[in-house]
C-alpha cells in the first residue's frame, strides 16, 4: 500500500530564500509523480508532472526531481517570493490511475 | 481552455440530511475523479469514472455515499444521510485516459455538517 510522506509540514522563510520540500513514498512501483499547490479555500493548481522516465521537471523557478529507486522527491523552489506562500502538496500514481497524496508542507514566505 | 467546474462552492447542512455536489470536467477529459479533504490532510480519492463506468470505489463508503456520469460528462456526489464527520472539502478532478496524464482540480466544494 502506498504512503506518502511531506517533510516539513510547516516552513517560514524571508523573501528570497533558495528552498526544498521533501516527499517520500513507499512503493517505487509508480508511474508519475504530481506536484500541487493549494491556496486557503482554494483547490489545487497542478505544478509539475514528472514521470517515473524522467528525473526531473522544470517550470519558471520551481523544478522537481524524482529517484525512485530511494523513493523521493524533491520540490525546489528558487528565490522565494510573499506570492509562493501556499500549501504544497505532493501526489504518487499508482497502475490504477489513483493519485496518493501527501499531507502538505504549509509554505510562508515573508517579506 | 475552461477548467473543472463545481457548484456550490459552500455547504452547511445538518446532520442527518441529504446534500449533492455537482461537476463538470474538462471537456474530452474522460476519466473524472471525486476526492474528500479534510481540514489538516491531503485528498483522499472516492471514486474514479472511466467515461460512464466506475474504475474504483473501494474508499467510497457506499452506505451514505453514492455517485454518477451520465453520458461521461458531469457527475454529482450525493451523500444521505449526512455525519459529523463528512465536514470535508469535496474535490473534482479530470483527466484524460492514461497514467501519463496530469489530473486538474475544481474548486471545490467545502461542507460543513452541523
Amino acid at each position: 500500500k502506498q504512503e506518502v510522506t511531506q517533510i516539513p509540514a510547516a516552513l517560514s522563510v524571508p523573501e528570497g530564500e533558495n528552498l526544498v520540500l521533501n516527499c517520500s513514498f513507499t512503493d517505487s512501483a509508480i508511474y508519475n509523480l504530481q506536484w500541487f499547490r493549494q491556496d486557503p479555500g482554494k483547490g489545487l493548481t497542478s505544478l509539475l508532472l514528472i514521470q517515473s522516465s524522467q528525473r526531473e521537471q522544470t517550470s519558471g523557478r520551481l523544478n522537481a526531481s524524482l529517484d525512485k529507486s530511494s523513493g523521493r522527491s524533491t520540490l525546489y523552489i528558487a528565490a522565494s517570493q510573499p506570492g509562493d506562500s501556499a500549501t504544497y502538496l505532493c501526489a504518487g500514481r499508482g497502475g490504477t490511475d489513483k493519485l496518493i497524496f501527501g499531507t502538505g508542507t504549509r509554505l510562508q514566505v515573508f517579506p | 481552455e475552461a477548467g473543472v467546474a463545481q457548484s456550490p462552492r459552500y455547504k452547511i447542512i445538518e446532520k442527518r440530511q441529504s446534500v449533492a455536489f455537482w461537476c463538470n470536467p474538462i471537456s474530452g477529459h474522460a476519466t473524472l475523479y471525486w476526492y474528500q479533504q479534510i481540514l489538516g490532510q491531503g485528498p483522499k480519492l472516492l471514486i474514479q469514472f472511466q467515461n460512464n463506468g466506475v474504475v474504483d470505489d473501494s474508499q467510497l463508503p457506499k452506505d451514505r455515499f453514492s455517485a454518477e456520469r451520465l453520458k461521461g460528462v458531469d457527475s454529482t456526489l450525493k451523500i444521505q444521510p449526512a455525519k459529523l464527520e463528512d465536514s470535508a472539502v469535496y474535490l473534482c478532478a479530470s483527466s484524460r485516459s492514461g497514467t501519463a496524464y496530469e489530473q486538474y482540480f475544481g474548486p471545490g466544494t467545502r461542507l460543513t455538517v452541523t
